[in-house]
């Protein structure tokens, strides 16, 4: 089976650089997508094939890949961004998409 | 505006059957795929599976493969998920979401919590 692997949580202080890792071996040639959902919400698409942005998203998020790892990076946090984290992508295949576990992120 | 919009929350006893729907607005409905995301209560997003309205093909998660089954009326614009039997371990919210042409999932509905108890 394809895993997408992420820490379960990641805590920051406002101001400071938060930084989501995603690993998982297909994500070396398979892009990789960002999500973002809040309590009691539907998740909010972040980051697009590895590292482009949304429109409407804000310029704090941005991606980055290497190897079979991609990193979300939220500089300057801020309590609004307290959230699940979820990376996405496709299997060799191109056909099955996965979820990794989430990350959740706390704003101290 | 792009919007999708799932039917409202849904409680049944444990063998019944469910149909859940998404109706798309906004753009041309039978040219993106919809996938359906599943989330259990305190857990992670899953995902269940994706159709092409266009001409209803159907991918599933190999997890979900006999467990549910996907259809789209193109008439109505509205995507379904749908159980024959449902079972306890059923007990989740469920996304629909569109899959744009950047291949990542742009819209998504506000789900529909279903509750599968005796």
């Amino acid at each position: 089976s394809y895993e997408l692997t992420q820490p379960p949580s990641v805590s920051v202080s406002p101001g400071q650089t938060a930084k989501i890792t995603c690993s998982g071996d297909a994500l070396s040639n398979q892009y990789a997508y960002w999500y973002q959902q809040k309590p009691g919400q539907a998740p909010v698409l972040v980051i697009y094939q590895d590292t482009k942005r949304p429109s409407g998203i804000s310029e704090r998020f941005s991606g980055s890949s290497s190897g079979t790892t991609v990193t979300l990076t939220i500089s300057g946090v801020q309590a609004e961004d307290e959230g699940d984290f979820y990376c996405q992508s496709v299997d060799s295949s191109g056909i099955y998409r996965m979820f990794g576990g989430g990350t959740k992120l706390t704003v101290l | 505006e792009v919007q999708l919009v799932q039917s409202g929350a849904e409680v049944r006893r444990p063998g019944e059957p469910l149909k859940i729907s998404c109706e798309g607005s906004g753009y041309n409905f039978t040219n993106y795929w919809i996938a359906w995301v599943r989330q259990m209560p305190g857990k992670g997003l899953e995902w269940v599976g994706i159709i092409y309205p266009g001409d209803s093909e159907s991918k599933f998660n190999p997890a979900f493969q006999d467990q549910v089954a996907f259809s789209a009326d193109r008439s109505s614009n509205t995507a379904f998920l749908q159980w024959s039997s449902l079972k306890v371990s059923d007990t989740a919210m469920y996304f629909c979401a569109r899959r744009d042409f950047r291949d990542a999932f742009d819209v998504w509905g506000h789900g529909t919590m279903v509750t599968v108890s005796s």
